[in-house]
């Protein structure tokens, strides 16, 4: 399959724990996104990496995410000391220059 | 406000009707609009992007009239594969690609 990938596909974790995501995109795109989608809602935009460079992140990444894509190829997506409120469907997409974003199948996260 | 608002679904039609949906946006500044078809606990997938001169893929016309911020999706002669939920998107010059979306219409297509 040479589409978007993300691992692992569902996770349950405690709150006060930490979570990290992995998201592998398509081969040579070189924009990656994270996005956040909650039930009834439409994704929301995270953050935005051109290859390496993480150029632009939104007022809904608080200080306790952060995001790596340190090769530009895969990227990680950390939530530290999770709360409830943190429950959603995390979407990668990777897109090359201005062209259609292909999102990945996501990880659906509970936090308990 | 928000930045991109859709018509409140779910719309539940029979096979076989013609079906449109109404999305609005806010910002003046956006450049590039798009149709994305989301399935139950799937990802979202590009169904159409939307031009200004209106575009139609099949049974799918997109129309945008920039003067009113106003996009729409019709639908003809739907299928029950149709069903999903149609999310309205939008990105603004110079966002550097990120897609800002509607909350998205549920659509039941019935036998």
């Amino acid at each position: 399959d040479t589409g978007v990938s993300q691992d692992p596909r569902h996770k349950i974790t405690k709150r006060g724990q930490n979570v990290t995501f992995r998201c592998d995109p398509i081969s040579e795109h070189n924009r990656l996104y994270w996005y956040r989608q909650t039930l009834g809602q439409g994704p929301e935009f995270l953050t935005y990496f051109q290859n390496e460079a993480q150029l632009e992140k939104s007022r809904l990444l608080s200080d306790r995410f952060s995001a790596e894509r340190p090769k530009g190829s895969f990227s990680t997506l950390e939530i530290q000391r999770t709360e409830q409120g943190d429950s959603a469907m995390y979407l990668c997409a990777s897109t090359f220059g201005n062209n259609e974003q292909f999102f990945g199948p996501g990880t659906r996260l509970t936090v308990l | 406000r928000k930045e991109v608002e859709q018509d409140p679904g779910p719309f539940n039609v029979p096979e076989g009707a013609t079906v449109a949906f109404n999305c609005t946006y806010s910002n003046s500044a956006s450049q590039s609009f798009f149709w994305y078809r989301q399935d139950c606990r799937k990802e979202p997938k590009l169904l159409m992007s939307v031009y200004s001169s209106g575009n139609e893929d099949g049974r799918f016309t997109a129309q945008l009239n920039r003067a009113s911020q106003y996009i729409s999706l019709l639908i003809r002669d739907s299928k029950l594969s149709d069903s999903a939920t149609y999310l309205c998107v939008v990105n603004y010059e110079g966002s550097q690609g990120n897609l800002i979306f509607g909350k998205g219409t549920k659509l039941s297509v019935k036998p």
